[in-house]
């Protein structure tokens, strides 16, 4: 069975400075991860996605992921904080090779920005 | 391009009553998957429909079924509610019977007393 572990469900950083989330996943096959994102009151907005493409993910409002296989890890990180990148951020794995079509999320992790 | 849509925003429900959800797929999406997420959780899989039948179907008790339309439209229906079942419903859209990446709805907030 997938499943998604997102390590620390409350992160903090200052304005400008490197923004680190991680996510460690487990799966039988290998894996479609994805990092979506979520303001208060909101659905969930698609960040970006790998599905065994390049291992270096680029998505949307300068994030980006890199699949590591070794590690089993799909981190997900920005170089600069922005205010408006105060959300939940969630991963999630699906396993389209062993017919599975959900998507199994983490638990979520807050991210504060600081002025 | 209208993105997932669903209705209502928010409900609230006594113990015991039924609640039908509903949700507009994006336009050219033909698959359409339910999720829960409680509050200060991610969201869990309930079920996916796919050509008007249910595909796959996660964890969820029998009280929650689900019905999708010739349009593609889908509903969610919970019988007997507790007071465990309030959450934020999503409802997510994809194309093809193949897996794509799901695009979220605005959710549906049920809050049962």
């Amino acid at each position: 069975a997938q499943s998604v572990t997102q390590l620390g469900s409350h992160v903090s950083v200052s304005e400008g400075a490197l923004v680190l989330l991680r996510c460690n996943y487990s799966s039988s096959v290998p894996p479609y991860l994805f990092w979506y994102v979520q303001y208060p009151n909101q659905g969930l907005q698609l960040l970006l996605k790998y599905t065994s493409a390049a291992t270096l993910v680029k998505g949307i409002n300068g994030f980006e992921a890199e699949f590591k296989k070794s590690e089993t890890s799909f981190h997900l990180t920005k170089p600069s904080a922005h205010m408006s990148d105060a959300a939940e951020y969630f991963c999630a794995v699906s396993d389209p090779g062993a017919g599975s079509y959900q998507l199994t999320f983490g638990k979520g992790t807050k991210l504060s920005v600081i002025p | 391009d209208a993105g997932v849509t669903q209705s209502p925003t928010h409900l609230i429900k006594t113990r015991g009553q039924q609640v039908t959800l509903r949700c507009s797929p994006k336009s050219g999406h033909d698959t359409v998957s339910w999720y829960q997420q409680a509050l200060g959780q991610g969201p869990q899989f309930i079920f996916q429909y796919y050509e008007e039948e249910e595909r796959q179907r996660g964890n969820f008790p029998d009280r929650f079924s689900g019905h999708q339309f010739p349009n593609y439209s889908s509903e969610l229906n919970v019988n007997a509610l507790l007071l465990g079942d309030s959450a934020l419903y999503l409802c997510a859209s994809s194309p093809g019977q193949g897996f794509r990446e799901q695009y979220f709805g605005p959710g549906t907030r049920l809050t049962v007393t």
